[in-house]
């Protein structure tokens, strides 16, 4: 399968614990993105690479939270000290693109977090 | 920055029937316009999309319409079948240059056999 993988799929964590989640986007992708997904709603940007700059963060970015693409390949994204409101899908997507022209996202099936 | 309005919030139709799903956008600026299938524990796949330099897009059962001046755009299945029952979304560029999208609440289309 060559598209984009995350791993863990499920999470299941206490509430003050990290987490680290993984994306490996698809081959020879340069841009990576990271949103969440609530109950009901659709995605939310969260942040994003192209290689291993970070260009792009959303105000839903709160300092618990930090992203790295360290080589411009997968992608990490952790949360320190969860809270119950970080209960969400958190979903990666990658595409291929070297000008302004907006290119497709291809998404991940996501990684489901849920804090007690 | 970017609002898109989506309506309906669920859709059920009959199998055979079309289905239009419709959205709103507030930046003039925007240019690229996608829609996502998303189906029960999966990401989001991409059905469609459509830039601002044409007025409609298809691809076999599906089209997309846009209408730059009243900053709409629509989602049309027609002859639809069962298999696609999803959760629909409608996205944009969350600002004009920048590459995070901004999606739609989403639209629960259910085709019933």
């Amino acid at each position: 399968d060559t598209g984009v993988s995350q791993n863990p799929r499920h999470k299941i964590t206490k509430r003050g614990q990290n987490v680290t989640f993984r994306c490996d986007p698809i081959s020879e992708h340069n841009r990576l993105y990271w949103y969440r997904q609530t109950l009901g709603q659709g995605p939310e940007f969260l942040t994003y690479f192209q290689n291993e700059a970070q260009l792009e963060k959303s105000r839903l970015l709160s300092d618990r939270f930090s992203a790295e693409r360290p080589k411009g390949s997968f992608s990490t994204l952790e949360i320190q000290r969860t809270e119950q409101g970080d209960s969400a899908m958190y979903l990666c997507a990658s595409s291929l693109g070297d000008g302004a022209y907006q290119e497709t996202q291809y998404f991940g099936p996501g990684t489901r977090l849920l804090v007690l | 920055g970017e609002n898109v309005e989506q309506h309906p919030s669920t859709l059920s139709v009959q199998e055979g029937d079309s289905a239009v799903i419709k959205c709103t956008y507030s930046d003039s600026a925007s240019n690229y316009f996608p829609w996502y299938k998303q189906e029960l524990g999966k990401g989001p796949q991409l059905i469609i999309d459509i830039r601002s330099n044409v007025g409609e897009k298809k691809d076999q059962r599906i089209a997309v319409t846009l209408n730059k001046t009243a900053k709409h755009f629509s989602l049309h299945i027609t002859e639809t079948q069962p298999e696609d029952s999803a959760v629909y979304f409608c996205a944009a560029p969350s600002k004009a240059g920048r590459r995070a999208l901004t999606f739609g609440s989403g639209t629960r289309l259910q085709v019933q056999p």
